[in-house]
């Protein structure tokens, strides 16, 4: 399967500052990429979809202000969390699919704002 | 639109003994079905999948999972459980009508020695 790498595995930053959060295709040419958020003790949900080349679509209630998305490769995908609060610590997690049969996930990024 | 349900956020089992994880989804057309585990602080790695065919999947680590129609589930199963095998277990559902996965809630599984 493909393999998916997010850097860093781990970030803490203070309130106010913003964070970028990296997500490669390492064997694979990725349209499209996609950005979870997880929360201690629940399930995935997803934030956005990333289009390389072109604007991210975002889930209903996700800030796209707070949270830009830059796909300007078929490789990397990019998460910035803007203006960081400590409610915005969460697990966040980069996938590529390979259409509807398979997902291939990242290691994933614990964000800690202070 | 697809959904997923877990039953039972937290499951225990002793070693050795018998894991069943509950799932159940709801999609309007024909589903495609996973099984993914989570360790503390990694990303998700798939243990296996339905998508046509055979409808009892065999994974990895011993894992298996029935795709049942008429039930509308997908319980993943393994005989005898190992300490390896504590962690974060999610369901996920999607169909060929669309790129998104939808995820269940969960279960965590203990593994008692």
């Amino acid at each position: 399967g493909a393999v998916v790498s997010q850097h860093p595995s781990w970030v803490i930053c203070k309130s106010g500052t913003s964070v970028k959060i990296e997500c490669r295709s390492l064997d694979f040419q990725a349209t499209t990429m996609f950005w979870y958020r997880q929360f201690p003790k629940q399930s995935l949900m997803l934030m956005a979809t990333s289009n390389e080349g072109s604007k991210a679509t975002y889930e209903q209630g996700v800030e796209k202000d707070k949270f830009l998305i830059n796909h300007a490769s078929l490789t990397l995908s990019t998460l910035t969390v803007t203006s960081a609060h400590p409610e915005d610590s969460s697990f966040y997690i980069c996938s590529i699919q390979g259409g509807w049969t398979e997902a291939f996930f990242g290691q994933g990024t614990r964000l800690t704002v202070v | 639109a697809q959904s997923v349900t877990q039953l039972g956020s937290h499951v225990s089992v002793s070693e050795g003994a018998l894991v069943l994880l509950r799932c159940n989804y709801s999609s309007s057309v024909p589903p495609y079905l996973f099984w993914y585990v989570q360790y503390p602080n990694q990303g998700l790695q798939l243990l296996l999948k339905y998508t046509t065919g055979a409808t009892l999947v065999k994974g990895i680590n011993g894992f298996e999972a029935e795709f049942k129609k008429s039930e509308t589930s997908f319980h993943l199963t393994k005989p005898s459980a190992h300490m390896s095998d504590a962690a974060e277990y999610f369901c996920v559902v999607t169909a060929n009508t669309g790129n998104q996965f939808y995820f269940g809630t969960g279960t965590s599984l203990t593994v008692i020695p």
